[in-house]
């Protein structure tokens, strides 16, 4: 069975940091572009970010340009998010998503939640 | 940057309706969409690709058009399991969301 399993989500202080973690099961991890795409409470999809298979190539949504990034490691079948100097208006669910080629997002994780309040 | 606008934002319809969504482009994708069904607290379920290519175990009720900077979804006979909230997204240049169309029971 294809499965993401998003962990690393908290509470924390504006200004602070976390890394966020998905672990990739059921697919050849190395083989798809992965992403991350936020969702504010009550609010709508927001696409953050995505790396190509090998990890060569990074892309960002300006809104987190700068604070966030974006990795991977294909040994371990995993995709990274460090977030850093969060903001309230990061506060959301984040999703780690899969890549269907160049086509959309075929398999979504359940989300890990961020909180940044003081 | 790309944006994606839906309209409506919200619409009232009744089981066995057709529905029609509408997302357009700020700049011209090709055929570079997505549409996205989620419901409350669940991760959002990929409907259409390249705007028109009904992905694998999707019911045939749902289907997409469209090309350049304007594109549809339509459901042809609302069921139940619909009501929902549909998001389209573009992966032409990087990616963008539009703001959903929630349907909801008239």
């Amino acid at each position: 069975e294809v499965q993401l399993l998003e962990s690393g989500g908290g509470l924390v202080q504006p200004g602070g940091s976390l890394r966020l973690s998905c672990a990739a099961s059921g697919f050849t991890f190395s083989s798809y572009a992965m992403s991350w795409v936020r969702q504010a409470p009550g609010k709508g999809l927001e696409w953050v970010s995505m790396i190509i298979s090998d990890g060569g190539r990074t892309y960002y949504a300006d809104s987190v340009k700068g604070r966030f990034t974006i990795s991977r490691d294909n040994s371990k079948n995993t995709l990274y998010l460090q977030v850093n100097s969060l903001r309230a208006e990061d506060t959301a669910v984040y999703y780690c998503a899969k890549d269907k080629g160049p086509n959309g997002i075929d398999v979504w994780g359940q989300g890990t939640t961020v909180t940044v309040s003081s | 940057d790309i944006q994606m606008t839906q309209s409506p934002s919200t619409l009232s319809a009744s089981v066995g309706d057709r529905v029609t969504i509408t997302c357009r482009a700020s700049q011209s994708i090709s055929n570079w969409l997505a549409w996205y069904q989620q419901k409350p607290g669940k991760a959002p379920k990929l409907l259409i690709y390249k705007a028109f290519f009904l992905e694998s175990g999707v019911p045939s009720r749902f289907s997409g058009s469209g090309s350049g900077t304007e594109f549809t979804l339509t459901i042809s006979s609302l069921q139940p399991d619909d009501f929902a909230t549909y998001y389209c997204q573009q992966y032409n240049t990087y990616s963008t969301f539009g703001q959903g169309t929630k349907v909801e029971i008239k």
